[in-house]
């Protein structure tokens, strides 16, 4: 496609359930890296891919939190349990080696 | 570890004001900079960027220039339009390109 897409763009979710977030970054791009925006803060770093391999996964907040890339293309971020806490915009982002980061529209986690 | 300071918001400005919005960092080595810019509704984009020190780097009649003395990489505009309304995020990224984020400034321009 033509740049990151992320879903689903908005996510509800009762205190408890589990979610799954799914990225698909730019064709070709062998970096993949996550990121969680709470409201009113600039993003997080969460973790990154280069290919399958997960090298960083150092800004997960706690085991509750999930990520993979089975084949170096797609991710999925997989929260269990989720919490209040949670709630904010799982944003994605992908780049080439040495390039520019490329960031999808976001998927918004509500957690009631 | 790496941090990314800027003014906060908001900022309110009439249109064909000089805008100015203050950064300063502290990492190791010699991080990439970088301004974000997130218009309403719209996911975050790349403004502009610099890799050395004393590098400007310009885009939209935006620029920063890359202060390693005083780790600062402040965003200026000449002349501010109402289309520039959003919120503007200093970063920096060492390494593999992990990046890691100012809080963001919100700008709004006021015809």
């Amino acid at each position: 496609g033509a740049g990151v897409s992320q879903s689903p763009r908005y996510k509800v979710a009762k205190r408890g359930q589990d979610v799954a977030l799914r990225c698909d970054p730019i064709s070709g791009h062998v970096s993949l890296f996550w990121y969680q925006q709470a409201l009113g803060q600039g993003p997080e770093f969460l973790t990154y891919f280069q290919n399958e391999a997960q090298l960083d996964k150092s800004g997960l907040p706690s085991d509750r939190f999930f990520a993979e890339r089975p084949e170096g293309s797609v991710s999925t971020l997989k929260i269990q349990r989720t919490q209040q806490e949670d709630s904010a915009v799982y944003l994605c982002a992908s780049s080439s080696s040495a390039s520019e980061q490329y960031f999808g529209p976001g998927t918004r986690l509500t957690v009631t | 570890g790496d941090s990314v300071t800027q003014m906060e918001g908001p900022v309110t400005l009439s249109e064909e004001a000089f805008l100015t919005i203050n950064c300063t960092y502290t990492a190791t080595g010699y991080p990439s900079l970088f301004w974000y810019v997130q218009y309403p509704g719209e996911g975050l984009q790349l403004l502009l960027k610099a890799t050395k020190a004393d590098d400007k780097g310009s885009n939209k009649g935006f620029e920063a220039t890359y202060r390693k003395e005083t780790t600062s990489f402040h965003l200026e505009k000449g002349s501010v339009q109402v289309s520039d309304s959003a919120v503007y995020f200093c970063a920096l990224s060492g390494g593999y390109q992990k990046v890691t984020f100012g809080t963001g400034t919100k700008l709004q321009v006021i015809p």
